[in-house]
């Protein structure tokens, strides 16, 4: 069963504007993470936030959390071509230990299309 | 540069075949992990192993057999059981804060 389900399932915009892109979990988390895949490549780690956290940033990137919610929005503010990707949410298990924490349950994905 | 290594980038198999994807890493990490993915959808987990010569079965483990004889391989065979294989096949290894560190994939299509 999903964890992670993302919204939109796709998102087109022009170069400088910002995306948006949400993800619903179902059960209780100790951290939500948030991946990158350009087309035919392999995953990139963008951002990890706790459960105890309710925003974090990282260079262009915003994460939300809203564990009472259950969701977490990821934005990418002025955004440019290079960023056309899928993205993805992931969690581990609640109670991932040590190497378990590679466990991670994947939503589907938002593809952004990012225009010139 | 420490990374993980997938081989090969595509495969090809015919039907009551099996086929071995290649997974290196050299980040001297404990723990590595298969995932498969198909088209737009979110990555599965196949099999994992914490430790040298221990594996444990993900969520989708039917059609697939691992062995982790050195810590730096853990290859995947892909096997004739396997009824639906064609997928994009991705390995991957948890750093110290949990974030997953990826290969860049390998593509299997049953022809």
């Amino acid at each position: 069963s999903q964890q992670g389900e993302e919204d939109p399932q796709a998102l087109s915009i022009q170069e400088g504007e910002n995306a948006t892109m949400n993800c619903s979990y179902k059960t209780s988390i100790n951290n939500l993470q948030w991946y990158r895949q350009n087309s035919g490549r392999g995953l990139v780690h963008l951002i990890l936030i706790r459960s105890n956290e309710r925003e974090k940033h990282s260079g262009r990137l915003r994460v939300t959390l809203d564990t009472s919610k259950k969701s977490s929005s990821l934005l990418i503010t002025a955004s440019r071509a290079a960023d056309t990707a899928s993205y993805f949410c992931a969690s581990p298990p609640r109670n991932a230990g040590g190497t378990s924490y590679g466990k991670l349950t994947f939503g589907q994905g938002t593809i952004l299309t990012v225009h010139p | 540069d420490g990374g993980i290594t997938q081989s090969p980038k595509y495969l090809f198999r015919k039907e009551g075949q099996n086929v071995t994807l290649s997974c290196e890493q050299n980040l001297n990490h404990d723990a590595m992990y298969w995932y498969r993915q198909d088209p737009g959808q979110g990555l599965r987990l196949i099999y994992y192993s914490q430790i040298v010569n221990d594996f444990q079965k993900g969520d989708i483990a039917e059609g697939y057999s691992v062995s982790r004889e050195k810590k730096e391989s853990f290859p995947l065979t892909v096997t004739s059981a396997q009824k639906n294989p064609t997928a994009f096949y991705l390995c991957a290894s948890p750093g110290g804060t949990g974030e997953l560190f990826f290969g860049e994939g390998s593509r299997l299509t049953v022809l």
